[in-house]
């Protein structure tokens, strides 16, 4: 099984400011990686998929990057309706989810 | 509008059994596989199922391997999930996801907004 993990598990952030959440394989994944945003009571939405290919309709300011077992999530500016948690997610061997970075206004 | 509508969710006894349905419209649904992601409230997310768009291949975690049956009616846009023997661990919102393609990616680009499962004595 692969393990993700993500750090931190909570970022607090001032709106505007650059966020940078990491997400980390537990063996190589290539860059079979997307990244989900989860508000409370809402559905993941898919951000990011292939490491660095953003979703339909996801703002530019979301950038991914990274293979191999390190990948990044950056929101270059972030705005009040981006503080949300944010799960990465390896669909290389089977498919399994990190365990969420919460991204709170500061 | 790409939609998807799940329903079927209820309290439930250990050892009883529950349908799901997930309800699709706005898109070609046979042109996508479907998922079932859970969420324990307050915990992350687990991926429970998939089915290819034709419905010829089924894909199940180990631990509702032979307790759940994931299957698809294209004719009615309607995924199901049936979950038997059914434990205290299986409570969560279910979420309905579809596939980015027919096969199997494994990334999920349109999510319904969850039926929640709670299995107590």
């Amino acid at each position: 099984e692969v393990v993700m993990t993500q750090s931190p598990a909570t970022l607090s952030v001032s709106p505007g400011v650059r966020a940078t959440l990491s997400c980390r394989a537990s063996q190589r994944v290539s860059t079979d990686l997307a990244w989900y945003q989860q508000k409370p009571g809402r559905a993941p939405r898919l951000l990011i998929y292939g490491a660095s290919t953003r979703a339909a309709g996801i703002p530019a300011r979301f950038s991914g990057s990274g293979s191999g077992t390190e990948f990044t999530l950056t929101i270059s500016s972030l705005q009040s309706e981006d503080f949300a948690i944010y799960y990465c997610q390896q669909y290389n061997d089977w498919l399994s989810f990190g365990g969420g970075t919460k991204v709170e206004i500061k | 509008e790409v939609q998807l509508l799940e329903s079927g969710g209820d309290l439930m006894q250990p050892g009883g059994s529950l349908r799901l349905s997930c309800a699709a419209s706005g898109f070609t649904f046979e042109n996508h596989a479907m998922n079932w992601v859970r969420q324990v409230p307050g915990k992350g997310l687990e991926w429970v199922s998939g089915i290819s768009g034709i419905g010829a291949s089924t894909y199940y975690i180990d631990s509702v391997k032979d307790r759940f049956t994931i299957s698809r009616d294209n004719s009615r846009n309607t995924l199901y999930l049936d979950m038997d023997s059914l434990r205290v661990e299986d409570t969560a919102v279910y979420f309905c996801a579809r596939d980015l393609v027919s096969g199997w990616s494994k990334v999920f680009d349109v999510w319904g907004q969850g039926a929640r499962v709670t299995v107590s004595s």
